[in-house]
Formats: structure tokens, sequence, C-alpha cells
């Protein structure tokens, strides 16, 4: 089974600020690779497709980058609506996630 | 627009049966395979399995193979899994997805509590 681990397991950061969240494969997934944001009761949003691609009506302040088996996910300039936390999933073999990030606000 | 649907909420009794039914609109169904996932409370996400819709070809999570199963209707692009033996750990909310990877669009969950 591919493994995710995603770090770090919570941040909190003031409004404004730029904000990274990574995921790393145990093995090479190319690009298959989602991003979602989640809020308490409710189902997980698509942010990022296929590693770097905006899923159509999310903010262009978040972007996700990277390949093989190091990812990320940027949030250039914090807003409190985004508070909430992120995961990470693979869907090269299966499908893995990572264990969430928690984001608040400072 | 692409809708998935769930049941409603639903409490077992350990060792109990419970199925839930996830309905798709707004597309057609057997183009895509659904997914099931879910989540205990203040947990992560957990994979079970995937079903293709146009033929009903099934990838178990290994986990759940012995006591999981997914089925379709496509006479009204429904979904369906149903979990058996139900333990107090199952309790959690239980999601279907539309798709293998990519752009998957999720329905809003349905609570299934284990309870004796």
């Amino acid at each position: 089974d591919i493994q995710m681990t995603q770090s770090p397991s919570s941040l909190s950061a003031s409004v404004g600020d730029r904000v990274t969240i990574t995921c790393q494969a145990s093995q090479d997934i190319t690009n298959y690779l989602n991003w979602y944001q989640q809020k308490p009761g409710i189902a997980p949003k698509l942010l990022i497709y296929d590693a770097s691609n905006l899923e159509t009506g999310v903010h262009s302040r978040f972007s996700g980058s990277g390949s093989g088996t190091h990812f990320s996910l940027t949030v250039s300039s914090l807003q409190p609506e985004d508070i909430g936390t992120y995961f990470c999933q693979q869907y090269d073999n299966s499908w893995t996630f990572g264990q969430g990030t928690k984001v608040e606000i400072k | 627009q692409v809708q998935l649907v769930q049941s409603g909420p639903e409490v077992k009794k350990p060792g109990a049966s419970v199925k839930v039914s996830c309905k798709a609109s707004g597309y057609t169904f057997t183009r895509f395979a659904i997914s099931w996932v879910r989540q205990a409370p203040g947990q992560g996400l957990e994979w079970l399995g995937w079903i293709t819709a146009y033929n009903g070809n099934t990838n178990y999570a290994q986990k759940f193979q012995d006591r999981f199963t997914m089925t379709t209707d496509t006479s009204t692009s429904t979904a369906y899994m149903e979990l058996r033996r139900l333990e107090s750990d199952d309790t959690a909310v239980y999601y279907c997805a539309r798709g293998l990877g990519g752009r998957v669009m999720w329905g809003q969950g349905t609570m299934v509590t284990v309870s004796s």
C-alpha cells in the first residue's frame, strides 16, 4: 500500500501569511494527487487535482506543485475562510489519504 | 448539475448490517466509477473501495474485503454499499464519491452509528 505522510499536523498563521503544507508518498505516484479542504460536518472540497490543477471555482490563492513523491499545497495569502483541515490523496494505486493538517488563524 | 445524494443517518447494533445508498444525477452514471470512503469522528479519511458503474467491477480495500459489498443499479443511477458484522469502530460518516481520481465529486455523507 502507498503511504502518504503529510506535515505539519497543524499550523497557526496570521491573515495574509503564505502557508505551505507538504505530502510525501512512499513511492512514485507521478502526479496522481489531490488536495482537499474540509470543514466540520461537511464533505471534503476538492481544491487541486492532478497535483497542480486548480479546481473550477477555487480561489487562485491556492496552488499545488510536485511530482513523483514530494508534493505541496500553498495558500499565498491566508484568509479567515481558509480555516479547516486539509488532506492530500493519492490515486495512483487505490486511494490513500494524508493524516490531515488543521489550519487555524493566529 | 452533478449531484450525489446519499441516504439518511443510521443507528445499528453491533453485529448488524447497514446499507447506504448514493443516488447520482446530472451525468451519465455508467461513465464513472463510484468510490466509498469513511471518516470516524475526529479522524482522517479511509478508503473502502470502488465499483465501476458500467460493468460492476470492484476493488476493495483488503481490510474490508470480507464484510463490505458495493453494488450499483444502473436503472436508477444509484450505488450502494453494505457493511456487515458491524462493530463500534465502524461508527463513522460514510461518503460516496464519483470517479477513480482527478476531479472527484463527493456525496454529502451518511452518518452510521454502531451502539448497543
